[in-house]
């Protein structure tokens, strides 16, 4: 079965503290993708990162960072620097082969808010 | 401008009383799919297509129906809302779908469907 978990529920900081996203998953394939969706509060679900199974370098955009780790199952997603505007729910997904169809399975989301 | 549109934004009904969501994309993506979310759950896949003619349930698809009857769209149906089924509807395509292709998921800004 495929699964994602997004252990932390809500985590708040003060502005311009770093914070860390933890993302576990769940698969028996071995090429697999993973994502990560930001949700602010407008509503609207905004793609941040694709990183498939065979690559674990660790990839940095801006404030942003990610760290793909095989031996742990984890995707974890860390923001430097926070800013207000990055207040969002932030969805972690694992995509996969399932019954012969790709699937997107999402985790539960966790609801970040940055204080100023 | 590539987008996927879904409308009606929000939408207030009756239970019993038969609506569809309509969804549409530009982009000539082939696979399309529906996805509601709900607090603490994250998304969970309704139904989804893999081209014209083609689609199939997802992990929660009682009291829904969908169709593809052209690429670009793909409507949400329920026959008979009942009020389990309030929540926040997004439509999402990608290019493919097909399992060598993860091209992310773009999403619509989504439908607040409360049921009364």
């Amino acid at each position: 079965a495929q699964k994602v978990t997004q252990a932390q529920t809500e985590i708040s900081v003060v502005e311009k503290e770093d914070v860390t996203l933890d993302c576990v998953y769940e698969t028996r394939d071995t090429t697999y993708y993973l994502f990560w969706y930001k949700q602010p509060p407008s509503g609207e679900l905004v793609f941040l990162i694709r990183r498939n199974s065979f690559d674990e370098q660790n990839e940095i955009s801006g404030r942003y960072s990610w760290n793909f780790q095989k031996s742990t199952s984890s995707f974890n997603f860390t923001i430097t620097a926070s800013q207000v505007v990055d207040s969002a729910v932030y969805f972690c997904a694992l995509s996969g082969l399932i019954q012969g169809a790709q699937k997107l399975v999402f985790g539960q989301g966790t609801r970040l808010t940055i204080n100023p | 401008e590539a987008q996927v549109t879904q409308n009606p934004r929000y939408l207030i009904t009756v239970t019993g009383k038969k609506l569809t969501v309509t969804c549409s994309q530009n982009m000539n993506h082939e696979y399309m799919s529906w996805y509601r979310q709900d607090p603490g759950l994250g998304l969970r896949q309704i139904y989804y297509s893999m081209n014209v003619e083609v689609t199939d349930k997802g992990d929660v698809p009682e009291g829904y129906k969908v169709s593809r009857k052209e690429k670009r769209n793909f409507p949400l149906i329920l026959e008979s809302p009942s009020p389990n089924q309030t929540s926040l509807y997004f439509c999402a395509s990608s290019l493919l779908g097909q399992y060598r292709d993860n091209s992310p998921l773009h999403f619509g800004n989504g439908t607040r469907l409360t049921v009364t």
